[in-house]
């Protein structure tokens, strides 16, 4: 067990809904990442939380939007959903500033499916 | 695009040691290997990771070549719970703008047998 918490675990919207995914970090970690990991691929990097800014974004559109709050838990935001965002989607939590390799440790996920 | 090789998949029996080989040849020197694993549906869990000296933990010995360009993840006496995709990372060290970035490729779907 790593300490992230990830909530719901499962998530069924349709196409053109919005969708709020939670994930609350490992104690002491102040950031957290999220990742979509379709069927069958390895995750892929959406952005990271840092001080409640965003320190870094992958290739998704701006209809993927985050959040992070005082207590380093964090929002995933994503509107108009299509269906190819169904996938199981991660946070993993670190502490920036701390040791020198700043070891992400996953939460379980939350399986979202667009119809 | 992912920085590192790795076969699609791999069997190991019961009780024996596990070897997965990962090249990433083109590694710079700021660079860390890292090794995560996947079961089925769950979040990726962190093995070990190193620079350039092998690394030993209670899950997993990581051997890194002396040029850096290919390592090899050794799970000493693998158990059929270890069934999972083995994946491999390169990443930068902190202080670079890329460190919340852990790139994945496919991975090694390894298949521990009875």
């Amino acid at each position: 067990e790593t300490g992230v918490t990830q909530s719901p675990t499962h998530l069924i919207k349709t196409r053109g809904q919005q969708v709020t995914l939670r994930c609350s970090s490992q104690s002491g970690h102040n950031t957290v990442s999220w990742y979509q990991q379709a069927l069958g691929q390895g995750p892929q990097f959406i952005f990271q939380y840092y001080r409640e800014e965003e320190n870094g974004r992958g290739n998704f559109p701006p209809r993927f939007s985050g959040l992070q709050f005082p207590n380093y838990s964090s929002e995933l935001n994503v509107n108009a959903l299509e269906l190819d965002d169904s996938a199981l989607y991660l946070c993993a939590s670190t502490q920036l500033g701390g040791a020198p390799t700043d070891t992400q440790y996953f939460g379980p996920g939350t399986r979202l499916t667009v119809l | 695009d992912a920085k590192t090789t790795q076969p699609t998949s791999m069997d190991c029996a019961e009780g024996r040691a596990a070897n997965l080989p990962c090249n990433h040849s083109t590694i710079s020197g700021n660079e860390y290997v890292y090794w995560y694993r996947q079961i089925h549906s769950q979040g990726p869990q962190y093995i070990i990771h190193g620079l350039k000296n092998n690394e030993t933990n209670e899950m997993a010995s990581l051997i890194i070549t002396e040029d850096r360009k290919s390592s090899t993840l050794i799970l000493p006496h693998a158990t059929l719970r270890d069934t999972a995709v083995y994946y491999c990372i390169v990443r930068v060290l902190k202080g670079s703008s890329n460190t919340g970035k852990l790139i994945f490729g496919q991975g090694t779907t390894l298949q521990v047998k009875p």
